[in-house]
């Protein structure tokens, strides 16, 4: 199993441009997240999404739009991006939690993006 | 909102001794409490947890902590090797339907091991 994966590794915009990050996951998880990683703020939830055709607003979900049409891949998108949107992104995904094994959140290797 | 504090920022140990890692919480409706270490390059990978239901939990020379009534948790490595050397996230889960998995993580710590 190839786990959790993220496309793409690297990323620089300049700002208003656009950009849609990826997110893959082969263990037939119903939970998806997007984080993001700032120095010092830890990881702070985008959006999530509890199983295909949901998403939810996480706790900074300002400035980015979420997508997942198949169970499997979770999309996270940037309509105009700003330098303060600069970050690490983490996605991570997991079974249904509270249920036995269910609260591991197995995350992908991460998407540094860089916008001017 | 369920916010979560975590000490120290940056912690530097020798080989073989121990660290400790501490972090508090505010919701008292937390009930699950996981650790994950990051290394360098990588995303964070799940090292151990806790459950409000139980006040300490070892795996090998790892340890957590629960004081409830306190509202906050360690982590304890005991015997630190140079691989140990990461950046550690405690969290916190409220308890309920709605809480959707959702974690709340703590700013990080640093751990640097000297050989």
């Amino acid at each position: 199993n190839a786990g959790v994966t993220q496309t793409p590794k690297f990323r620089v915009l300049k700002t208003g441009q656009s950009m849609t990050l990826l997110c893959a996951q082969d263990m037939n998880h119903e939970y998806m997240y997007w984080y993001r990683q700032d120095p010092g703020m830890g990881l702070r939830l985008i959006h999530y999404s509890v199983g295909e055709g949901t998403t939810a607003k996480g706790e900074v979900p300002d400035g980015y739009n979420v997508s997942r049409l198949k169970k499997q891949n979770f999309l996270l998108g940037l309509e105009s991006a700003a330098p303060s949107q600069t970050s690490v992104y983490f996605c991570a995904s997991s079974y249904r939690p509270h249920r036995g094994g269910g609260d591991t959140q197995y995350f992908g290797p991460g998407t540094r993006l860089t916008v001017l | 909102g369920e916010n979560v504090e975590q000490h120290p920022s940056t912690l530097s140990v020798q080989e073989g001794d121990s660290a400790v890692i501490k972090c508090t919480y505010s919701d008292s409706a937390s009930n699950y409490f996981p650790w994950y270490k990051q290394e360098l390059g990588k995303g964070p990978q799940l090292i151990i947890d806790i459950r409000s239901n139980v006040g300490e939990k070892k795996d090998q020379r790892i340890a957590v902590t629960l004081n409830k009534t306190a509202k906050h948790f360690s982590l304890h490595i005991t015997e630190t090797q140079p691989e140990d050397s990461a950046v550690y996230f405690c969290a916190a889960r409220v308890a309920g339907g709605t809480s959707y998995g959702k974690l709340t993580f703590g700013q990080g710590t640093i751990l640097t091991v000297h050989p």
